[in-house]
């Protein structure tokens, strides 16, 4: 069983749309939790970090749920540049991080 | 901002060549990583480096050795590359615990 499961899409969304995103995670013991972006044939750069509170930064919101053990990201109002691979990070055992493979998301004009 | 470098970007290797991915960090972190990633697999982590010339295993560290002689930088090592190391390489480094990773820009290798 991989650590991390994230849906690989594509989604594919018209400009202006929300869309969501889940990955689960196996280790409950995981103690912190990112959302990565990734362009084609690009190095993952860090979208957010994701709080046990829930956490937003603009059109963007993450979430965590322990109990369940998942994550989620909630992109609102799309846009054409939001067209990359997201992928879900999972961090225990210090130096120990999980990468789901990503899901990949297209916005349509 | 954190800069991470890989040298060399793309590179064309024979099979049972030696190879070296280098990687410098300037941001005096402690923690180094390398990484390769393909398709449908994601990225998996070769080997991983918490202080100079100290290193450990990651989850996929056949085929390959690290060096870390200097606290910025961290090698990779191919031994004798084949095809099957084809791939995207990803050099990471991370500072205190808790803080995200931050990557270079990748090094894409073939093996032919």
């Amino acid at each position: 069983r991989k650590e991390v499961e994230q849906d690989p899409g594509p989604f594919n969304v018209p400009e202006g749309a929300t869309v969501a995103f889940n990955c689960t995670y196996s280790n409950s013991a995981s103690q912190s939790f990112f959302w990565y972006r990734q362009d084609c044939r690009k190095e993952p750069k860090l979208l957010m970090s994701v709080y046990s509170s829930g956490n937003e930064d603009g059109r963007f919101t993450a979430q965590l749920n322990r109990a369940s053990q998942y994550i989620s990201l909630l992109i609102r109002d799309s846009k054409l540049s939001d067209s990359a691979t997201y992928l879900c990070v999972v961090n225990y055992n210090f130096n120990k991080f999980y990468f789901g493979s990503g899901t990949k998301l297209n916005v349509k004009p | 901002d954190v800069k991470v470098t890989q040298s060399s970007r793309y590179l064309v290797k024979r099979t049972g060549e030696k190879v070296f991915l280098e990687c410098v960090q300037d941001m005096d972190h402690e923690n180094m990583f390398w990484y390769r990633q393909d398709p449908g697999l994601g990225l998996r982590l070769i080997y991983f480096s918490y202080d100079v010339k100290m290193k450990e295993k990651g989850d996929i560290p056949e085929g390959y050795s690290v060096s870390r002689e200097k606290k910025e930088r961290f090698s990779l090592i191919l031994e004798s590359a084949s095809t099957n190391q084809t791939s995207m390489y990803l050099c990471a480094s991370r500072g205190t615990p808790g803080n995200t990773i931050y990557f270079g820009e990748g090094s894409w290798l073939t093996v032919v």
